[in-house]
């Protein structure tokens, strides 16, 4: 299968601490995806990492990125309540999604 | 800031109806996708056009879907007729290099 898949499956935590999330993927990629959605709410991009790449930031959220392991992960630091929504991850080559990782932050 | 448009929010339509749905990418994006998302799961990838051609629908139950893009701009999903288990949200993205996807608000369909 070429789509990603997130581990764990649901997560909760305090507002302040932080949330990281896994994927795994099977074939080999040129760059690898994380989204946010927000319930009943449309995907919003959130960063991209390329295979040539290790390790990427944008604010908050920091993503690495594993080639040789197929797997990447997504750690948001001092999480918000706001930060409540399911994370998905997706490779480019078929742009298929896993079940997500629901992130349940507590205020 | 440019935004994926789709029409309708929500549908409530009774089984065997055909029921239809429409999406506007961004303008200048040629790669589209519909998506088909079962509550509480991922999206399940549809259709995805390249331009007016479609690249993989692999996933798309051709006995009862179809989907357009007759000018390479906005495109329609279409289900006839619809049943119980077609009950999801539908999604559709556009892209404008195949990679970064912008994802629109969704329409909302339940069957009766």
């Amino acid at each position: 299968s070429q789509q990603g898949e997130e581990d764990p499956q649901a997560l909760s935590i305090q507002e302040g601490e932080n949330a990281t999330m896994n994927c795994s993927y099977k074939t080999s990629i040129n760059n690898l995806q994380w989204y946010r959605q927000n319930s009943g709410r449309g995907l919003v991009h959130l960063i991209l990492i390329r295979s040539n790449e290790r390790e990427k930031h944008s604010g908050r959220l920091r993503v690495t990125l594993d080639t040789s392991k197929k797997s990447s992960s997504l750690l948001i630091t001092a999480s918000r309540a706001a930060d409540t929504a399911s994370y998905f991850c997706a490779t480019a080559v078929s742009m298929r999604f896993g079940a997500g990782t629901r992130l349940t932050v507590k205020p | 800031e440019a935004e994926v448009a789709q029409s309708p929010r929500y549908k409530i339509t009774e089984k065997s109806q055909a029921v239809a749905f429409w999406c506007d990418p961004i303008s200048g994006h040629a790669t589209l996708y519909w998506y088909r998302q079962i509550l509480g799961q991922g999206p399940e990838l549809l259709v995805q056009f390249q331009d007016e051609s479609v690249v993989d629908d692999s996933q798309l139950p051709k006995d009862r879907f179809s989907a357009e893009r007759l000018k390479g701009v906005d495109s329609t999903l279409k289900i006839q007729p619809a049943e119980l288990g077609d009950s999801a949200m539908y999604l559709c993205a556009s892209s404008f290099a195949a990679d970064t996807q912008y994802f629109g608000p969704g329409t909302r369909l339940t069957v009766l």
